[in-house]
């Protein structure tokens, strides 16, 4: 079935980086992009960013510009996402998401429809 | 940057009630926006995009409507499954609303 399986929970100490990862199976890897979403304990679901599976091309939540590097390797149909500079702010749940796109006489509309498990990410001393 | 609002941010409902969620778009974004469900652990799930049009496999007591700034979503006939939080997020930059928890009277 159509599905994402991210990487484990990992602990880390500020100012250190984090990549996780993101398999995808059941479907064709490059027809979708990947979106990475975060969520602080006990708060709501942030966007962080998108990247193009087919062509690699990003788009980066201003707020983390310069601190996130998200990259694909279609060989494997893995998706990952680095950030770096840890805060304990960063703590969170990370997930990521399939960016599905349905065509009507409309427009185009842009949703997540698939998302992986999550991934805690602790960063403290 | 397009900001989202969601009210109430919490309700208390029984099983079997008729509930409403506002989402308002600090600006307009014609029908660009979509309704998820979180449960405690566990990801999101899509329900509604494109403002009305219901995922599918969710249930036909969800409802979207709106278009422009304000948006809604309801749950016509409220199950013991659909207590939950709720979160609009508008489809151009992705950013999402506060949330609406939803638990039991």
């Amino acid at each position: 079935q159509v599905q994402l399986v991210q990487s484990g929970a990992e602990v880390k100490k500020p100012g250190a980086s984090v990549k996780v990862s993101c398999k995808a199976s059941g479907y064709t890897f490059t027809s979708y992009g990947i979106s990475w979403v975060r969520q602080a304990p006990g708060q709501g679901l942030e966007w962080m960013g998108w990247i193009s599976a087919y062509n690699g091309n990003t788009n980066y939540a201003q707020k983390l510009q310069g601190r996130v590097t998200m990259t694909t390797d279609t060989s494997t149909s893995t998706a990952y996402m680095e950030l770096r500079s840890l805060r304990s702010d960063d703590t969170a749940v990370y997930y990521c998401a399939r960016n599905w796109i349905t065509t009507s006489d409309y427009g185009d509309y842009e949703a997540f429809d698939i998302w992986g498990q999550g991934t805690m990410v602790t960063v403290s001393s | 940057d397009i900001q989202m609002t969601q009210s109430p941010s919490s309700l208390s409902a029984s099983v079997g009630d008729r509930v409403t969620i506002t989402c308002r778009a600090s600006q307009s974004i014609s029908s660009y926006l979509n309704w998820y469900q979180q449960k405690p652990g566990k990801a999101p799930k899509l329900l509604i995009y494109a403002a009305s049009s219901l995922q599918s496999g969710v249930p036909s007591r969800f409802s979207g409507s709106g278009s422009g700034t304000d948006f809604t979503l309801t749950i016509s006939s409220l199950q013991p499954e659909d207590f939950a939080t709720y979160y609009c997020q508008q489809s151009y930059r992705f950013t999402f609303g506060p949330g609406t928890k939803v638990d039991i009277k």
